[in-house]
Protein backbone atom coordinates (compact mmCIF):
# COMPACT_ATOMS: atom_id res chain seq x y z
CA UNK A 1 0.00 0.00 0.00
CA UNK A 2 2.29 2.82 -1.30
CA UNK A 3 1.15 6.39 -0.97
CA UNK A 4 2.26 9.21 -3.19
CA UNK A 5 6.04 8.96 -4.23
CA UNK A 6 8.50 11.82 -5.10
CA UNK A 7 11.93 12.15 -6.51
CA UNK A 8 14.54 13.72 -5.88
CA UNK A 9 13.55 14.50 -2.15
CA UNK A 10 16.29 17.24 -2.73
CA UNK A 11 17.67 19.18 -5.81
CA UNK A 12 20.22 21.80 -6.20
CA UNK A 13 20.80 23.04 -9.26
CA UNK A 14 22.44 26.34 -10.73
CA UNK A 15 20.29 29.03 -12.26
CA UNK A 16 19.35 28.46 -15.69
CA UNK A 17 19.79 25.03 -15.69
CA UNK A 18 16.45 22.56 -16.58
CA UNK A 19 15.07 20.09 -14.22
CA UNK A 20 12.82 16.75 -13.62
CA UNK A 21 10.79 16.57 -11.00
CA UNK A 22 8.73 13.34 -10.72
CA UNK A 23 5.95 12.02 -8.92
CA UNK A 24 4.06 8.29 -8.60
CA UNK A 25 0.79 8.88 -7.16
CA UNK A 26 -1.50 6.12 -5.67
CA UNK A 27 -2.05 3.35 -7.98
CA UNK A 28 -5.19 3.90 -9.40
CA UNK A 29 -5.81 7.50 -8.21
CA UNK A 30 -7.29 9.21 -11.17
CA UNK A 31 -6.44 12.71 -10.56
CA UNK A 32 -3.28 13.98 -10.17
CA UNK A 33 -1.66 17.34 -9.11
CA UNK A 34 1.11 19.80 -8.60
CA UNK A 35 1.70 22.39 -5.65
CA UNK A 36 4.57 24.50 -4.21
CA UNK A 37 4.96 25.71 -1.15
CA UNK A 38 8.06 28.85 -0.73
CA UNK A 39 9.17 28.68 2.79
CA UNK A 40 7.15 29.81 5.37
CA UNK A 41 4.19 30.08 2.69
CA UNK A 42 1.11 28.33 2.45
CA UNK A 43 0.41 25.98 -0.92
CA UNK A 44 0.02 27.11 -3.78
CA UNK A 45 -1.69 25.35 -6.76
CA UNK A 46 0.15 24.73 -10.08
CA UNK A 47 -1.71 21.95 -12.47
CA UNK A 48 -3.95 19.52 -12.12
CA UNK A 49 -4.60 16.83 -14.16
CA UNK A 50 -7.86 14.52 -14.62
CA UNK A 51 -7.68 11.36 -15.83
CA UNK A 52 -7.79 11.85 -20.17
CA UNK A 53 -9.15 15.43 -19.66
CA UNK A 54 -6.85 18.29 -20.43
CA UNK A 55 -4.64 19.19 -17.49
CA UNK A 56 -5.56 22.61 -15.98
CA UNK A 57 -2.82 24.73 -15.90
CA UNK A 58 -4.13 27.80 -14.74
CA UNK A 59 -1.85 27.96 -11.77
CA UNK A 60 2.00 27.42 -13.31
CA UNK A 61 3.53 30.82 -12.82
CA UNK A 62 5.51 31.11 -16.36
CA UNK A 63 5.85 28.77 -19.56
CA UNK A 64 8.86 28.23 -18.15
CA UNK A 65 7.24 25.60 -16.08
CA UNK A 66 5.49 22.45 -17.58
CA UNK A 67 3.80 19.00 -17.08
CA UNK A 68 3.17 16.13 -17.97
CA UNK A 69 1.69 12.82 -16.91
CA UNK A 70 1.78 9.49 -18.96
CA UNK A 71 -0.35 7.26 -18.85
CA UNK A 72 -2.62 8.19 -16.59
CA UNK A 73 -0.65 7.23 -13.92
CA UNK A 74 3.41 9.07 -13.31
CA UNK A 75 3.72 12.68 -13.74
CA UNK A 76 7.07 15.10 -14.37
CA UNK A 77 7.18 18.87 -13.59
CA UNK A 78 9.77 20.36 -15.54
CA UNK A 79 11.24 23.57 -14.96
CA UNK A 80 13.29 25.51 -17.40
CA UNK A 81 16.27 28.22 -16.92
CA UNK A 82 15.18 27.73 -13.56
CA UNK A 83 15.67 30.94 -11.45
CA UNK A 84 16.68 31.68 -7.79
CA UNK A 85 12.35 32.53 -7.21
CA UNK A 86 11.98 29.32 -8.18
CA UNK A 87 13.12 27.56 -4.68
CA UNK A 88 10.42 25.78 -3.19
CA UNK A 89 9.06 22.54 -1.81
CA UNK A 90 6.91 21.13 -4.79
CA UNK A 91 4.59 18.87 -3.54
CA UNK A 92 2.53 16.05 -5.79
CA UNK A 93 -1.37 14.60 -4.33
CA UNK A 94 -3.28 12.41 -5.96
CA UNK A 95 -6.89 11.28 -5.47
CA UNK A 96 -9.40 9.08 -5.99
CA UNK A 97 -12.12 9.91 -8.02
CA UNK A 98 -14.45 8.52 -10.69
CA UNK A 99 -15.87 11.87 -11.76
CA UNK A 100 -19.08 11.02 -10.38
CA UNK A 101 -18.25 10.83 -6.62
CA UNK A 102 -17.27 13.62 -4.33
CA UNK A 103 -13.45 14.46 -3.32
CA UNK A 104 -12.74 14.79 -0.21
CA UNK A 105 -9.24 13.60 0.48
CA UNK A 106 -6.00 14.10 -1.31
CA UNK A 107 -3.22 12.24 -0.36
CA UNK A 108 0.23 14.12 -0.82
CA UNK A 109 3.67 12.72 -1.26
CA UNK A 110 6.83 14.01 1.04
CA UNK A 111 7.36 16.55 -1.81
CA UNK A 112 11.17 17.93 -3.37
CA UNK A 113 13.09 20.20 -2.11
CA UNK A 114 14.18 22.21 -5.11
CA UNK A 115 17.30 24.82 -4.20
CA UNK A 116 18.46 26.88 -7.05
CA UNK A 117 21.67 28.79 -6.59
CA UNK B 1 -13.55 29.64 -1.50
CA UNK B 2 -14.41 31.57 1.47
CA UNK B 3 -11.55 32.92 3.19
CA UNK B 4 -10.58 31.53 6.96
CA UNK B 5 -8.74 32.89 9.37
CA UNK B 6 -6.59 30.92 12.30
CA UNK B 7 -4.40 32.48 14.58
CA UNK B 8 -0.51 31.94 13.87
CA UNK B 9 0.73 29.64 16.73
CA UNK B 10 -0.45 27.67 19.46
CA UNK B 11 1.26 25.73 22.26
CA UNK B 12 -0.65 22.84 24.18
CA UNK B 13 0.61 20.80 26.94
CA UNK B 14 0.88 16.85 25.99
CA UNK B 15 -1.57 14.56 26.87
CA UNK B 16 -4.57 17.50 27.08
CA UNK B 17 -6.90 18.96 24.65
CA UNK B 18 -5.79 21.01 21.62
CA UNK B 19 -8.13 23.11 20.41
CA UNK B 20 -7.71 25.14 17.32
CA UNK B 21 -10.14 27.84 16.46
CA UNK B 22 -10.90 28.71 12.38
CA UNK B 23 -13.18 32.19 11.64
CA UNK B 24 -14.77 31.49 8.09
CA UNK B 25 -17.83 34.39 8.25
CA UNK B 26 -18.30 34.51 4.76
CA UNK B 27 -19.15 30.76 4.21
CA UNK B 28 -21.65 29.62 1.71
CA UNK B 29 -24.03 27.29 1.83
CA UNK B 30 -22.71 24.67 -0.15
CA UNK B 31 -18.95 24.73 1.23
CA UNK B 32 -17.21 22.65 3.68
CA UNK B 33 -15.22 23.00 6.24
CA UNK B 34 -11.89 20.73 5.68
CA UNK B 35 -8.58 20.53 7.87
CA UNK B 36 -5.20 19.21 6.91
CA UNK B 37 -1.87 19.34 8.62
CA UNK B 38 1.20 19.31 7.67
CA UNK B 39 4.42 17.85 9.96
CA UNK B 40 7.60 19.13 9.55
CA UNK B 41 9.37 18.13 6.20
CA UNK B 42 6.06 16.47 5.10
CA UNK B 43 3.41 16.90 2.60
CA UNK B 44 0.03 17.97 4.14
CA UNK B 45 -2.52 14.89 5.53
CA UNK B 46 -6.16 15.35 5.83
CA UNK B 47 -7.76 15.64 9.10
CA UNK B 48 -11.42 15.54 8.95
CA UNK B 49 -14.27 17.86 7.06
CA UNK B 50 -17.48 18.76 7.54
CA UNK B 51 -21.04 20.61 6.43
CA UNK B 52 -22.98 21.59 9.47
CA UNK B 53 -22.80 18.63 11.90
CA UNK B 54 -20.23 17.93 14.53
CA UNK B 55 -17.79 15.57 13.32
CA UNK B 56 -15.11 12.73 14.97
CA UNK B 57 -13.15 10.18 13.59
CA UNK B 58 -9.99 8.53 14.97
CA UNK B 59 -7.38 11.91 14.68
CA UNK B 60 -9.87 14.25 15.55
CA UNK B 61 -13.18 15.81 16.62
CA UNK B 62 -14.95 19.31 14.19
CA UNK B 63 -17.29 20.89 16.00
CA UNK B 64 -18.76 23.99 13.81
CA UNK B 65 -20.79 26.59 14.85
CA UNK B 66 -24.50 26.89 14.27
CA UNK B 67 -24.45 29.54 12.29
CA UNK B 68 -21.09 27.69 10.52
CA UNK B 69 -19.29 31.24 10.87
CA UNK B 70 -16.19 29.33 12.99
CA UNK B 71 -15.23 25.81 13.73
CA UNK B 72 -13.01 24.12 16.28
CA UNK B 73 -10.66 21.40 15.49
CA UNK B 74 -10.22 19.49 18.70
CA UNK B 75 -7.01 16.89 18.85
CA UNK B 76 -8.43 15.11 22.56
CA UNK B 77 -5.08 13.84 23.55
CA UNK B 78 -2.68 15.93 22.11
CA UNK B 79 0.82 13.92 21.91
CA UNK B 80 4.40 15.72 20.14
CA UNK B 81 3.80 13.79 17.27
CA UNK B 82 0.81 16.23 16.92
CA UNK B 83 3.56 19.30 16.58
CA UNK B 84 2.46 20.38 13.10
CA UNK B 85 0.86 23.53 11.12
CA UNK B 86 -2.82 22.71 11.14
CA UNK B 87 -4.67 24.46 8.19
CA UNK B 88 -8.77 25.51 7.89
CA UNK B 89 -10.06 25.88 4.64
CA UNK B 90 -13.26 26.21 3.54
CA UNK B 91 -14.60 24.78 -0.09
CA UNK B 92 -17.11 23.36 -2.24
CA UNK B 93 -17.35 19.37 -2.08
CA UNK B 94 -17.36 19.08 -5.94
CA UNK B 95 -16.63 16.60 -8.51
CA UNK B 96 -14.32 18.11 -10.69
CA UNK B 97 -11.26 20.41 -10.06
CA UNK B 98 -10.10 20.04 -6.08
CA UNK B 99 -6.94 22.20 -6.49
CA UNK B 100 -6.64 23.29 -2.54
CA UNK B 101 -5.06 26.77 -1.38
CA UNK B 102 -3.92 27.04 1.85
CA UNK B 103 -2.89 30.02 3.83
CA UNK B 104 -0.14 29.98 6.56
CA UNK B 105 -2.38 27.92 9.12
CA UNK B 106 -1.96 27.52 12.71
CA UNK B 107 1.88 26.07 14.12
CA UNK B 108 0.60 23.96 17.20
CA UNK B 109 3.57 23.08 19.65
CA UNK B 110 3.06 20.04 21.48
CA UNK B 111 4.69 20.85 24.83
CA UNK B 112 6.21 17.67 26.93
Amino acid sequence: GAGVSQSPSNKVTEKGKDVELRCDPISGHTALYWYRQSLGQGLEFLIYFQGNSAPDKSGLPSDRFSAERTGGSVSTLTIQRTQQEDSAVYLCASSGTSGRAPVYEQFFGPGTRLTVL
Amino acid sequence: DAKTTQPPSMDCAEGRAANLPCNHSTISGNEYVYWYRQIHSQGPQYIIHGLKNNETNEMASLIITEDRKSSTLILPHATLRDTAVYYCIVRVEGFGNEKLTFGTGTRLTIIP
